[in-house]
């Protein structure tokens, strides 16, 4: 079967840095995405990756390894507002989206 | 402003009784999409159209229909609704579903979704 695996939950301060795991094992690769979601809000796209290593954009970075099954999305100088659900997305062979369940991330100041 | 629109963003029906969510955009994307998503889980996709061509899940309920009469609009109908029908409908689109490129091409864009409570 088809998996995405992510931490439930994950706790940090404001103003660090935090770094949010997925391992995925799917039928193919053809992508991954990370999305943001606010509570009772749609998601919204933060960012992709399809070949090997680090993307960054701002205050988030995501990296990708295609032979460990394995990304992570990485938060600097987290802000209160970046309280919200982190869903981790894979598309494999068929281009079909795998979701994981996302991670919670709560900020405190 | 491009957008996803999502009509009602709240809707409350009785168990059993018909309803009907909307889903607008103007991107004029290739491709629309509806997913359920429950309280802390992935959002699960039901069905999806690459411009007419209608795709279902294998495990989507018969309960669960959906129309797109133009490129704009999508709907989703919920026949019969139970209690377990619950949830956020997000719909989502993306200009081209199948397209494997470091483009922006495969990301989907979502409505703010519309909340169901079936009482």
């Amino acid at each position: 079967g088809q998996n995405i695996d992510q931490p439930t939950e994950m706790t940090a301060t404001e103003g660090a840095i935090v770094q949010i795991n997925c391992t995925y094992q799917t039928s193919g690769f053809n992508g991954l995405f990370w999305y943001q979601q606010h509570a009772g809000e749609a998601p919204t796209f933060l960012s992709y990756n399809v070949l090997d290593g680090l993307e960054e954009k701002g205050r988030f970075s995501s990296f990708l390894s295609r032979s460990k099954g394995y990304s992570y999305l990485l938060l600097k100088e987290l802000q209160m507002k970046d309280s919200a659900s982190y869903l981790c997305a894979v598309r494999d062979s068929n281009y079909q989206l795998i979701w994981g369940a996302g991670t919670k991330l709560i900020i405190k100041p | 402003d491009a957008m996803v629109i999502q009509n009602p963003r709240y809707q409350v029906t009785q168990f059993g009784k018909p309803v009907t969510l909307s889903c607008s955009q103007t991107l004029n994307h290739n491709v629309m999409y509806w997913y359920q998503q429950k309280s802390s889980q992935a959002p699960k996709l039901l069905f999806h159209y690459y411009d007419k061509d209608f795709n279902n899940e294998a495990d989507t309920p018969d309960n669960f229909q959906s129309r797109r009469p133009n490129t704009s609009f999508c709907f989703l109908d919920i026949r019969s609704p139970g209690l377990g029908d619950a949830a956020m409908y997000l719909c989502a689109t993306s200009e081209d579903g199948g397209a494997s490129d470091f483009s922006g091409a495969n990301v989907l864009t979502f409505g703010a979704g519309s909340r169901l409570t079936v009482l």
